[in-house]
């Protein structure tokens, strides 16, 4: 148990609709970040959020978007889905800002699937 | 070039076997290399951890970095089915102030009783 959790599990979603999912990060972790792993593929980085501001991005088109709450859950939005969209969505939270003696721990993800 | 490049497999081995796991890098300035295990429909799970270069062991796991060559490893002695994962690599490509990852594409592992 990594004590961070996301909602929901799995979801169904029509191309061009929009999407919300939800992260609630390990106590006293203070950074959140988001990544994308296709099928057969390694996670892939969106963005990362640290006191609720975006500080660092991926290579990912705007309609992707995050926010951090004071207490520092995160949701990460995804706007006009398209089919390619369709992927384990994984949200990770850490302490501090940065790798110098930290890591970080993934949730279990939200599987998306887009029709 | 892919800045983290691992053999995907699918590898399979008898139980009890020694497995060793590579991946490489493309840039000498990454500092940071993790083990993950990620096991099917699953977060990945931290397995290891290492700054720069060196052997880091824990139990039956043993991660390895040669920076000279920009290989990282990781062997499990005495394999169990249990063990049976998916196993991605990861550095950091941005530098210390980030968690910005870039990861492999995994191995397949299967440990057959």
């Amino acid at each position: 148990e990594t004590g961070v959790t996301q909602s929901p599990t799995h979801l169904i979603k029509t191309r061009g609709q929009q999407v919300t999912l939800r992260c609630s990060s390990q106590s006293g972790h203070n950074t959140v970040s988001w990544y994308q792993q296709a099928l057969g593929q390694g996670p892939q980085f969106i963005f990362q959020y640290y006191r609720e501001e975006e500080n660092g991005r991926g290579n990912f088109p705007p309609r992707f978007s995050g926010l951090q709450f004071p207490n520092y859950s995160s949701e990460l939005n995804v706007n006009a889905l398209e089919l390619d969209d369709s992927a384990l969505y994984l949200c990770a939270s850490s302490p501090g800002q940065g790798l110098s003696g930290n890591t970080i721990y993934f949730g279990e993800g939200s599987w998306l699937t887009v029709v | 070039q892919k800045e983290v490049e691992q053999d995907p497999g699918p590898l399979s081995v008898p139980e009890g076997a020694i497995v060793s796991l590579n991946c490489t890098y493309s840039n000498s300035a990454f500092q940071y290399f993790m083990w993950y295990r990620q096991y099917s429909r699953k977060g990945p799970e931290l397995l290891m951890y290492t700054y720069s270069s060196g052997n880091k062991e824990d139990g039956r796991f043993t991660a390895q970095v040669d920076k000279s060559s920009k290989y990282i490893s990781l062997f499990i002695r005495d394999s169990q089915p249990s063990d049976s994962a998916t196993y991605l690599c990861a550095t950091n490509p941005v530098g210390a102030g980030s968690y910005q990852l870039t990861f492999g594409k995994g191995t397949k592992l299967s440990v057959i009783p």
